[in-house]
């Protein structure tokens, strides 16, 4: 079974500084990632996508995220966030032994204050 | 253009009646899905279906029903609604299974 961990629910910061939201996963076989980022009221939107290559992945608005097979972490960074950056972050995984399913962490809040 | 459209936005109605969701798709993509979105923010998968082809079944009350017309086309049908079926309602699509999927805007169910 495939599994995602994300491990903070809120993550409040000030505007401008960096931001680390963090994702563990746990499948058996080889492994698709992504993050998808929800604003209020609206529909999921990928940021970015890890498929296979490089293992540091940049997406849109200026963040990035870190596949290291070893810790089984996809963590997702900003150096320096925006009040439009106030959202809900999702970490998914799909993987070839779920039919490629996807399968969605909790979610992370993140709250960016002036 | 709507890459995925879905219709209603919103939707209120009483236990017990049925309802229907419906979905479609601009980007060519051969697989659809459901998801649902409970209050906690939580997204489950429900459906998936590739090239009108079911692929994926969670474990969801029969009382939903998908149905997909053609590859671009997959609407969701509700019977007998409860109180517990309230929620966002999700419809995605990719062109293969295993890569970004494309999300609508989301149905908001509301079972009174």
């Amino acid at each position: 079974a495939q599994s995602v961990t994300q491990l903070d629910s809120q993550v409040p910061v000030f505007e401008e500084a960096p931001v680390e939201l963090r994702c563990n996963y746990s499948s058996s076989v080889s492994v698709y990632l992504f993050w998808y980022v929800q604003y209020p009221n609206q529909g999921l939107q990928l940021l970015l996508k890890y498929l296979s290559g490089s293992t540091l992945v940049k997406g849109i608005n200026g963040f990035e995220a870190e596949f290291n097979k070893s810790q089984t972490s996809f963590h997702l960074r900003k150096p320096s966030v925006h009040i439009s950056d106030t959202a809900e972050y999702f970490c998914a995984l799909a993987s070839g032994g779920s039919n490629y399913k996807l399968t969605f962490g909790k979610g992370t809040l993140l709250t960016v204050n002036p | 253009d709507t890459a995925v459209s879905q219709t209603p936005k919103y939707l209120v109605t009483q236990m017990g009646n049925d309802k229907s969701i419906k979905c479609e798709q601009n980007l060519g993509h051969d697989t659809m899905y459901w998801y649902k979105q409970d209050s906690k923010k939580f997204l489950k998968i429900m459906f998936s279906y590739n090239n009108k082809e079911l692929i994926i079944n969670e474990t969801v009350p029969n009382r939903f029903s998908p149905k997909s017309p053609d590859k671009a086309h997959l609407n969701l049908h509700i019977n007998s609604l409860e109180l517990g079926d309230s929620a966002v309602y999700f419809c995605a699509s990719s062109q293969v299974p295993y890569n970004e999927q494309f999300f609508g805007p989301g149905t908001r169910l509301t079972v009174l």
